[in-house]
């Protein structure tokens, strides 16, 4: 079955270390996103990427990193930079019909919980 | 910027019966495409509708119906005949055309509107 695959479910942070985030996906889409959810809160933007080797910040990128080096793969890294990274975070991924991702629905992993410890 | 408010953190409703989750937007933009998400205690995301915004008739999947009202800048949710399997988050989202100059196409989701369904 096709589909976006996060791991881990559950992640934990020391102060002062970077930690990685994976999302694979086999449904073939050029566009992949992360986002932050906070409790009480909508869902806001870190990073996206349209194509491979190419990627653009969101609305909240400061003390994240991205890289994509595969279609399949977006990993997303939380630096010592960001002092608050407990959240819950989901990747998605959308498909490139006729270059308008617009009116295409976003799928979503099941995301990672990340905490400090 | 485009904002999406949803003004009801949470909704009750029995089984059978019909609930509506309201959102709001504020956009300058002609052109644009609206989404409702679900997100159960899984945590999971789930589309549940999209509307075009240049389209006037008013999106339907089965129980899940919205009010689109382009000129007040609503975009309601009606769930009909609410079962058990409803109760979750439910997010509205807005989204620009990728050729929109200051938009990439970026999804903006509302805070969210919790759907508790009661026996």
């Amino acid at each position: 079955d096709g589909g976006i695959t996060q791991s881990p479910k559950y992640l934990f942070r020391k102060e002062g270390q970077n930690v990685t985030l994976s999302c694979e996906q086999n449904l073939n889409h050029d566009a992949m996103y992360w986002y932050r959810q906070d409790p009480g809160q909508g869902l806001r933007l870190i990073y996206y990427s349209q194509i491979v080797n190419d990627f653009q910040k969101g609305d909240i990128a400061e003390g994240y990193s991205v890289s994509r080096e595969k279609k399949e793969s977006f990993p997303l890294t939380v630096t010592s930079a960001q002092k608050n990274p407990t959240a819950f975070y989901l990747c998605a991924s959308s498909i490139d019909e006729d270059g308008d991702y617009s009116n295409q629905p976003q799928h979503f992993g099941d995301g990672t919980r990340l905490s400090i410890l | 910027a485009q904002t999406v408010t949803q003004s009801q953190p949470e909704m009750s409703v029995q089984e059978a019966e019909t609930v509506t989750l309201s959102c709001t937007y504020d956009t300058s933009e002609s052109d644009y495409y609206l989404f409702w998400y679900k997100q159960p205690p899984s945590r999971q995301m789930i589309l549940v509708i999209r509307q075009e915004a240049y389209k006037q008739q008013n999106a339907t999947e089965n129980r899940f119906s919205v009010n689109f009202q382009k000129a007040a800048k609503s975009f309601s949710l009606k769930i009909s005949d609410s079962q058990l399997g409803d109760a979750a988050m439910y997010f509205c989202a807005y989204r620009t055309p990728e050729s929109t100059t200051d938009s990439w196409g970026k999804l903006q989701f509302g805070a969210g509107t919790q759907v508790v369904v009661t026996p």
